[in-house]
């Protein structure tokens, strides 16, 4: 089965520009999450998407936001971009029928905001 | 804010000793989780344990879990190179997002 697939692998914003992150999870699996990764804050849940239904949700402003397709591909956005919005975002796919599937990550996209 | 922590943050080994880190949580947990990061990269899953679970091997991983402690610690026995990694624990509590610790960087020397 090929793996989780995020796009673009790298992008560089400007403050105040907003950016779309997109991730197509692994092939039958019918949720996604999204994770921030930062070397001040770790590993930081953003939200997580089932049959193209939020299901969850962490601590982030509403800049951030995402979707869910119905083929399960799903896409982040981020508006008004600050520079403490510079990180590693990364996705997970996994079956999500059961609340421990074990989540397959994506390599990630990096972000930077000048 | 993470719930686990792994101990110590960073290590640093000779190439074919062993690697020993662990992490500790605040609540209850339905299972857990270990994760592998390369630098800069996407997680890659190593092993799940179970609440009910003591103990679990994955080829050179070896697991355990003390539910009473609120711990877990993950062994790598003869390290190599390539094992130079951060390593991270995760719970799901049950609500189908993962509370990561804050990692334990490996640099396993050759």
């Amino acid at each position: 089965k090929a793996g989780v697939t995020q796009t673009p692998r790298y992008l560089i914003k400007t403050r105040g520009q907003q950016v779309t992150l997109s991730c197509s999870p692994i092939s039958g699996h019918r949720s996604v999450s999204w994770y921030q990764q930062t070397p001040g804050q770790g590993l930081q849940f953003l939200f997580e998407y089932f049959s193209e239904t939020q299901r969850n949700k962490g601590n982030f402003p509403g800049r951030f936001s995402g979707r869910q397709f119905s083929n399960s591909r799903s896409e982040m956005n981020v508006s008004t971009l600050e520079l403490g919005d510079s990180a590693l975002y990364l996705c997970a796919s996994y079956r999500g029928t059961e609340a421990y599937d074990t989540q397959y990550f994506g390599p990630g996209t990096r972000l930077t905001v000048l | 804010s993470q719930q686990g922590e792994e101990d110590p943050q960073a290590l640093s080994i000779q190439e074919g000793e062993n690697a020993t880190m662990n992490c500790s949580y605040k609540t209850s947990i339905n299972n857990l989780q270990w994760y592998r990061q390369n630098s800069g990269r996407g997680l890659v899953h190593l092993i799940l344990i179970r609440s009910n679970e003591r103990e679990k091997h994955s080829g050179r991983l070896r697991v355990t879990l003390d539910t009473s402690k609120k711990s877990s610690s993950l062994l790598i026995t003869a390290s190599r190179a390539a094992d130079t990694a951060s390593y991270f624990c995760a719970d799901t509590s049950g609500t189908y997002k993962y509370i990561f610790g804050t990692g334990t960087r490996l640099k396993v020397l050759a």
